[in-house]
């Protein structure tokens, strides 16, 4: 499968602790976005790459939020310090520079704070 | 503030009927995208329209992009149990603070009873 694959698919986690969610993105694709999606909601914009620089960030992620893309291939999205309110389902998308709309999502990583 | 406004926000039908999904906003995009997610997986993509007035054919699911890239249609024509899902569009703006990102509506949850 070349799809955008993502890892955990589902994360329990007590409040204040970290959590580190995995993305790989399809291979010859060159953008990475992180978006967040509430129950009832559409997604909402995190964060992307292009290669492994990190072109915006949306005010929704807070200082508790980091995200990395080091090679320029797999990322990390790390949320230190959880929240009730960070639980959400967690979905990375990739593209290629000169189609960035057409993003194409992985299945998501459901984080749950309990 | 939601930039895309879909309507109608859940939509209930029997297998066999017709129906439409609308996406509007006040803002200009260059392209809009359709997706279809099914619970606890991530968005899939259906169609990316980027000319004013266009019409794209997807089997029984027919997309249309407003003149003026403002709005955007979907309708399916009798409908399936298998369209049951939530139906997103989502906007890309080409240049400026927006580009790079989609700009998603709160989705339309469509159950086709048989």
């Amino acid at each position: 499968d070349t799809g955008v694959s993502q890892n955990p698919r589902h994360k329990i986690t007590k409040r204040g602790q970290n959590v580190t969610f995995r993305c790989d993105p399809i291979s010859e694709h060159n953008r990475l976005y992180w978006y967040r999606q509430t129950l009832g909601q559409g997604p909402e914009f995190l964060t992307y790459f292009q290669n492994e620089a990190q072109l915006e960030k949306s005010r929704l992620l807070s200082d508790r939020f980091s995200a990395e893309r080091p090679k320029g291939s797999f990322s990390t999205l790390e949320i230190q310090r959880t929240e009730q309110g960070d639980s959400a389902m967690y979905l990375c998308a990739s593209s290629l520079i000169g189609l960035s709309y057409e993003q194409y999502f992985g299945p998501g990583t459901r984080l749950t704070v309990t | 503030t939601q930039l895309l406004e879909q309507s109608p926000q859940f939509l209930s039908i029997q297998e066999g009927e017709n129906l439409t999904v609308y996406c509007n906003s006040s803002s200009v995009f260059s392209s809009l995208q359709w997706y279809r997610q099914e619970p606890g997986e991530g968005p899939v993509l259906l169609v990316t329209v980027v000319t004013g007035g266009e019409v794209k054919k997807l089997k029984r699911l027919t997309f249309q992009f407003g003149d003026a890239r403002k709005d955007s249609s979907l309708h399916i024509t009798a409908a399936q149990t298998g369209d049951t899902g939530l139906y997103l569009c989502a906007g890309a703006k080409s240049r400026g603070t927006s580009y790079g990102k989609l700009t998603f509506g709160q989705g339309t949850i469509l159950t086709v009873h048989p």
